[in-house]
């Protein structure tokens, strides 16, 4: 199985500031044949269940605000929050589906400074 | 809308079985695939499984090989997931999620169930 490390475990930012989440796959999720990168980023808060942000490592989901961004190709992505809400506090993961047996990134927990 | 509805909480003896469903609408439920995953307390989401509502096609996670089952009903579009000879760290809310198909995010989730194995 593909393994996804995420960093920093934890961070705090302070309201309207940058919040950036990184995501190392341990070998490549983008195909050749198409030019995709196989990655998606979830977002979960307390009590909830998982909500998918960005998929296609840099597309939003639909009704996802435009200051979450994702980059990146290969083994290296990043989750961005260009402007932190406070609606934003939760639990962010990556997901690789490149493979036909998903996995997760350990999780990034991002609260308010 | 599309919606993923859960079963309620269940609380099992390790040994038992415990089986999950997912009652789903507002979408044709055969062009669909449903995932099963799994969150213990305090921790991460664990991919379990995958069946495609069309044919019955399964994967399952190797960890769970043996151990779960997962099946689907178009007449109600449920799908249901039974996991086998529960331990302790089996405690968990157990998720379903709606993937396309296979190689494709989770755009839809249930609203998740907890599962309590105790003695």
């Amino acid at each position: 199985d593909i393994v996804m490390i995420q960093s920093p475990e934890s961070l705090a930012v302070s309201l309207g500031e940058r919040a950036t989440i990184n995501c190392k796959s341990n070998q490549s999720v983008l195909s050749t044949s198409n030019n995709k990168n196989y990655m998606g980023w979830y977002q979960q808060k307390p009590g909830h269940p998982p909500k998918l942000l960005i998929y296609w490592a840099s597309l939003r989901d639909t009704g996802v605000p435009d200051r979450f961004s994702g980059s990146g190709s290969g083994t290296d992505f990043t989750l961005t929050i260009s402007s932190l809400q406070a609606e934003d506090v939760a639990v962010y993961y990556c997901q690789q589906y490149y493979t036909t047996t998903w996995t997760f990134g350990q999780g990034t927990k991002v609260e308010l400074k | 809308q599309v919606q993923l509805v859960q079963s309620a909480a269940e609380v099992k003896k390790p040994g038992a079985s415990v089986k999950v469903s997912c009652k789903t609408s507002g979408y044709t439920f055969t062009t669909y695939g449903v995932s099963w995953v799994r969150q213990a307390p305090g921790q991460g989401l664990e991919w379990m499984g995958w069946i495609r509502p069309y044919n019955g096609d399964t994967k399952y996670a190797q960890k769970f090989q043996g151990r779960v089952t997962m099946t689907t009903d178009t007449s109600t579009t449920t799908a249901s997931m039974e996991l086998r000879n529960l331990r302790s760290d089996d405690t968990a809310v157990y998720f379903c999620a709606r993937a396309y198909v296979l190689r494709f995010p989770f755009d839809y989730w249930g609203q998740g169930t907890l599962v309590t194995v105790s003695s």
